[in-house]
């Protein structure tokens, strides 16, 4: 069964810093891999689309890439802000189109 | 982008009751949509793959009878919880399925998700 994992489970930093959140999954079969914000209480917000074809997406201070042969892809968030506080997730589709998620990197930047 | 919309955003329910809710493509057609749910702390899973005009596909360990799907229209899916019980407390939300692209591969499909509808079963 596809997993996906996403290290660290949660993350608190003073405002300014650089990020780095990890995702990993099994099955290198891959359609996409998408990144997303989601605040306490509320729905999905998508940050980032990699199509399988593709290596990194970005998006202001936001970049993501994407390595299948290692079966990896990183969200790269850049001077960090506390509006950044949120729980990011990842998503990964094979062959199905239907994504499965990791469990999320709960970030808290603190001012 | 394409724009989901799930109907309500909250409800509470007394136990036994049952419970629906909507999950609209505003711009689009989507033939098929998705159901998850999602507990504290947890991520979201896979409930049931929707599809129009024919029946649900529902994931391992979930019951269909208790969670009854109907997606009657190519923007419309609902999803009634019936008699509900606590442990149905939960974040369910619903993605929509929409081409975004037409390759000489295939098309290229994104999803689109709703905003959520928070359950409390008391």
């Amino acid at each position: 069964k596809q997993e996906v994992t996403q290290i660290p489970a949660a993350l608190s930093v003073p405002e300014g810093e650089n990020l780095v959140l990890n995702c990993s999954f099994t099955d290198s079969a891959i359609y996409n891999l998408q990144w997303f914000r989601q605040d306490p209480g509320k729905g999905l917000t998508s940050l980032l689309l990699i199509q399988s074809s593709q290596r990194e997406q970005t998006s202001g201070r936001l970049n993501a890439s994407l390595d299948k042969s290692s079966g990896r892809s990183t969200l790269y968030i850049a001077a960090s802000q506390p509006g950044d506080s949120a729980t990011y997730l990842c998503a990964k589709s094979g062959g199905s189109y239907i994504p499965t998620f990791g469990r999320g990197t709960s970030l808290i930047v603190h001012p | 982008g394409a724009v989901v919309s799930q109907h309500p955003s909250r409800v509470i329910c007394k136990s036994g009751t049952s419970v629906k809710i909507e999950c609209r493509s505003l711009d689009f057609q989507a033939t098929t949509m998705f159901w998850y749910r999602q507990f504290p702390k947890q991520s979201l899973m896979l409930m049931a793959t929707s599809n129009e005009g024919s029946k649900a596909t529902y994931e391992q360990g979930v019951e269909k009878d208790k969670f009854l799907i109907n997606h009657a229209s190519l923007t419309l899916s609902t999803l009634t919880v019936t008699s509900a019980h606590p442990e149905d407390s939960s974040f369910y939300i619903c993605s929509a399925r929409d081409v975004v692209a037409y390759q000489t591969s295939g098309s290229r499909y994104e999803q689109f998700f709703g905003p959520g509808t928070r359950l409390t079963v008391l």
